[in-house]
């Protein structure tokens, strides 16, 4: 079965360090998306992304996150300067379309911890 | 927040029907309901969806209620890797789903 993969599995970053979390969605995939998941809470909606532009985000995706799909196959998330509270798993999801006869199917995640 | 109510445990017996409700009274017309799961603390995991006629596929069955402001999953024989955080999602999208705290559903042998 296709999967959608994270790298790397987990990260470990200094406060006020620059950190590019890694998926490759699945290949024939249009919409890819970031969530994330504080330990012991909610997962997240951050941002939805489709044709090389934001479709979506949220009041979490402020001007320190960005996304980017820098080639064919990645889709990247980077955090300009980390805070101790951007510590959480970081999913990537990805879906043929936006359409709902259609899955997402979300990857394994990367824990990102701030130090 | 949002905008569906499940209880917060259950406990189900290996080989039984695991059957979770779910409520969505404000739920509109175009909103579509999603149920996931989430094992340990790993990507969430697509088990089924519907608007508004029952549903079915190889891991569970989708009950919606006439008037769609309830649902219930059903896991038809519960096995102990069924152990797993359970998500009931109302969406008109896939692009932002909102999940909640969910079921936790534990399986005994």
């Amino acid at each position: 079965e296709p999967e959608v993969t994270q790298t790397p599995s987990h990260q470990v970053t200094q406060m006020g360090q620059e950190v590019i979390l890694r998926c490759v969605p699945i290949s024939n995939h249009l919409y890819f998306y970031w969530y994330r998941q504080i330990l012991g809470q909610k997962v997240e909606f951050l941002v939805s992304f489709y044709n090389n532009e934001i479709s979506e985000k949220s009041e979490i995706f402020d001007d320190q996150f960005s996304v980017e799909r820098p080639d064919g196959s990645n889709f990247t998330l980077k955090i300009r300067s980390t805070k101790l509270e951007d510590s959480a798993m970081y999913f990537c999801a990805s879906s043929v379309d936006s359409v709902q006869n259609t899955e997402a199917f979300f990857g394994q995640g990367t824990r990102l911890t701030v130090v | 927040d949002a905008k569906t109510t499940q209880p917060p445990s259950m406990d189900c017996a290996e080989g039984r029907a695991a059957n979770l409700p779910c409520n969505h009274s404000t739920i509109s017309g175009n909103e579509y309901v999603y149920w996931y799961r989430q094992i340990h603390s790993q990507g969430p995991q697509y088990i089924i969806h519907g608007l508004k006629n029952n549903e079915t596929n190889e891991m569970a069955s989708l009950i919606i209620t006439e008037d769609r402001k309830s649902s219930t999953l059903i896991l038809p024989h519960a096995t102990l890797r069924d152990t797993a955080v359970y998500y009931c999602i109302v969406s008109d999208s896939w692009g932002k789903l909102q999940f909640g705290a969910g079921t936790q559903v534990v399986v005994t042998p």
